[in-house]
Order: C-alpha cells, then sequence, then structure tokens
C-alpha cells in the first residue's frame, strides 16, 4: 500500500512566485515524522524541512514552510519567492515505526 | 556539503558479480541508512543499523547485506548482481536512530550492472 503520494508528477511556476507541492500520507499511528527532500540534477539529496506529528505550528525554513493538516494526512510543502536554483525534484517522507517512506517525487522547473 | 560520504561514486560491474559499497556517517551520528533509487522502484529504504547493530530492515533482498563497523562506517553488499540492480544507492546519517531524526544522505553511489 502506498504511504506518501505525490500527485504532481510535474510543476511549473515564475520565478519569485510561491509554489505549493501537495503530499498526502497513510499511517494509523500517532507518532511519525514528514520530511520534504530537494533532489537537483545532480544527484544528491537535500534536507529541507521536518514536521512532526505531535507538533502543533506547521514548520519553516527559511522560505520552506510546511502546510501539516493532519486531520486530512497532508503535509505540503509551500517554497515562497521561487528562485531558478529551487528547480528539482522534490520529495516527501515519511517515517514510522523504523521505517520509512518516500513519494514518487514532484519535479519543479521554476520559469525566469 | 552533508558531511555524509559514500564510495565509490560510480561503479560499472557484470551480471552475477559482487559489489561492496561504502558509508561513512557525519561527525557524531551513529545511525545509517541505506536506500536504493531507481527508475521503476523510485526511492527504497533498505535498511537501518544504530550503533553497530540492525534495527530495521525494509525492502532489503536476500541478495544484499550490511554491516555497521565499530568506527560506525558501514558497507552494503550486493551479491549475485542482476541487471535491475542498477540504482543510485544512498547511504543517509542521522543522530539518535529515532524515526522522526533528520536523516543526512550522502551524494550517492551510481551502479551499473552490465
Amino acid at each position: 500500500a502506498q504511504k506518501i503520494t505525490q500527485t504532481q508528477p510535474g510543476m511549473f511556476v515564475q520565478e519569485k512566485e510561491a509554489v505549493t507541492l501537495d503530499c498526502t500520507y497513510d499511517t494509523s499511528d500517532q507518532s511519525y515524522g514528514l520530511f520534504w527532500y530537494k533532489q537537483p540534477s545532480s544527484g544528491e539529496m537535500i534536507f529541507l524541512i521536518y514536521q512532526g506529528s505531535y507538533d502543533e505550528q506547521n514548520a519553516t525554513e527559511g522560505r520552506y514552510s510546511l502546510n501539516f493538516q493532519k486531520a486530512r494526512k497532508s503535509a505540503n510543502l509551500v517554497i515562497s519567492a521561487s528562485q531558478l536554483g529551487d528547480s528539482a525534484m522534490y520529495f516527501c517522507a515519511m517515517a514510522r515505526l523504523g521505517q520509512f517512506y518516500f513519494g514518487t517525487g514532484t519535479s519543479l522547473t521554476v520559469i525566469p | 556539503d552533508s558531511g555524509v560520504t559514500q564510495t565509490p561514486k560510480h561503479l560499472i560491474t557484470a551480471t552475477g558479480q559482487r559489489v561492496t559499497l561504502r558509508c561513512s556517517p557525519r561527525s557524531g551520528d551513529l545511525s545509517v541508512y541505506w536506500y536504493q533509487q531507481s527508475l521503476d522502484q523510485g526511492l527504497q529504504f533498505l535498511i537501518h543499523y544504530y550503533n553497530g547493530e540492525e534495527r530495521a530492515k525494509g525492502n532489503i533482498l536476500e541478495r544484499f547485506s550490511a554491516q555497521q563497523f565499530p568506527d560506525l562506517h558501514s558497507e552494503l553488499n550486493l551479491s549475485s548482481l542482476e541487471l535491475g540492480d542498477s540504482a543510485l544507492y544512498f547511504c543517509a546519517s542521522s543522530g539518535r536512530g529515532a524515526s522522526t531524526d533528520t536523516q543526512y544522505f550522502g551524494p550517492g553511489t551510481r551502479l551499473t550492472v552490465l
């Protein structure tokens, strides 16, 4: 069963605009963690942001924020003021009970 | 630079062969995780070691094995290689080994099986 779902295979955004990348997850556990990673064309995986299931506030890290809606089991990534260097694959991931699940990713292209 | 190192960067080998991938975690991190990223399977969690002991297993084939040494570096051994094992293999590390720890990824080893 798919634990992490990213429904947007590809997204385009104009430079300096904000963009939301969708992520929904499936778990009945109370304790879990949600992550977003960026993978540029060079291949490395770069940690962006983390949200714990018990965190009441949405996580923010600079231009990245995580829109966490627990009841809807969604953890969308919002990138504000997009830059050309944001063009990359973005992966949503969940950690629960020692297991780690990644979504299929969203390819983001920032248009100048 | 995440602080996690992986060697080699690229590896080309033939079917039926055995290879060893090496990972050194960030300084102070006790946990090492291995992942396989392929075009058809996406990013798959393979195995997690914490301070030398296996902590959790994911979708790791029986032909694959791993270990973490006393100096905390880890090796992933892949044997009886098949064409489908061609993939990017990532190692990640974290501090405490809790499921909710942030994992920092190495640059990966790209394995090509011919």
